[in-house]
């Protein structure tokens, strides 16, 4: 059973700072992680996507891989009130080729604090 | 493109009718995915489609639930009989599958489901 795990939270943050968001997961060959946004009321919409370990960045967001630990993390930087929302951690199971479900965590709502 | 289209946005129904959710996947994309999302379990996959072929329905909580794709522009996900315990928000998404890794879905505004 594939499984992703989240701190629901919620995540303060002063305006301005870094807000930092982690995630586990439980099936060693995961290929492909991905970070989406849910505003409440509405769907997830994507910002980030990493394959390799390391660092990937994206303007103020950075995701970051560490596959020998089966973690993957979010980096907001210069977080605005506007990035209030419930961030969710998925994991796709294959590499390359064929189609295959997102596992969701169920996600950490992150407040910033004006 | 106009993106994921689902319809409708909103249904109530009674106990024990049936309920059909439909989905437009973005033209091109040739993977489509049923989620559902309640507080209490999150984002679950229901099922997913590849090239209109069913690939995966281990999701499906029971009999009671059932999907289909015609053709690449057209799904729908039906329950019947419906139970107030159905009652969720259900997503379509739909994604490119390609040699390269990751299957960067696209949702829809989503179902939202009441059964009374």
């Amino acid at each position: 059973q594939k499984e992703v795990e989240q701190n629901s939270g919620p995540l303060s943050v002063p305006e301005g700072a870094i807000a930092s968001l982690n995630c586990t997961y439980s099936d060693r060959g995961s290929q492909s992680f991905f970070w989406y946004r849910q505003y409440s009321g509405k769907s997830p919409e994507l910002i980030m996507s990493i394959y390799s370990n390391g660092d990937k960045e994206d303007g103020r967001f950075t995701a970051q891989l560490n596959k020998a630990s089966q973690y993957v993390s979010l980096l907001i930087r210069d977080s605005q009130p506007s990035d209030s929302a419930t961030y969710l951690c998925a994991v796709n199971g294959h590499g390359g080729g064929g189609a295959d479900g997102l596992t969701f965590g169920k996600g950490t709502h992150l407040i910033i604090q004006p | 493109d106009a993106g994921v289209i689902q319809s409708p946005r909103h249904e109530v129904t009674e106990m024990g009718q049936e309920v059909t959710l439909r989905c437009k996947p973005i033209s091109g994309h040739n993977s489509l995915f049923w989620y559902r999302q309640t507080m209490m379990r999150g984002l679950e996959l229901l099922i997913y489609f590849n090239n209109n072929v069913p690939i995966d329905d281990s999701g499906m909580p029971e009999d009671r639930f059932s999907a289909k794709m015609p053709n690449a522009s057209f799904s729908t996900l039906k329950i019947q009989p419906s139970e107030p315990r159905d009652s969720a928000v259900y997503f379509c998404a739909s994604s490119l599958q390609t040699v390269e890794p990751g299957t960067e879905a696209f949702f829809g505004q989503g179902t939202r489901l009441t059964v009374v």
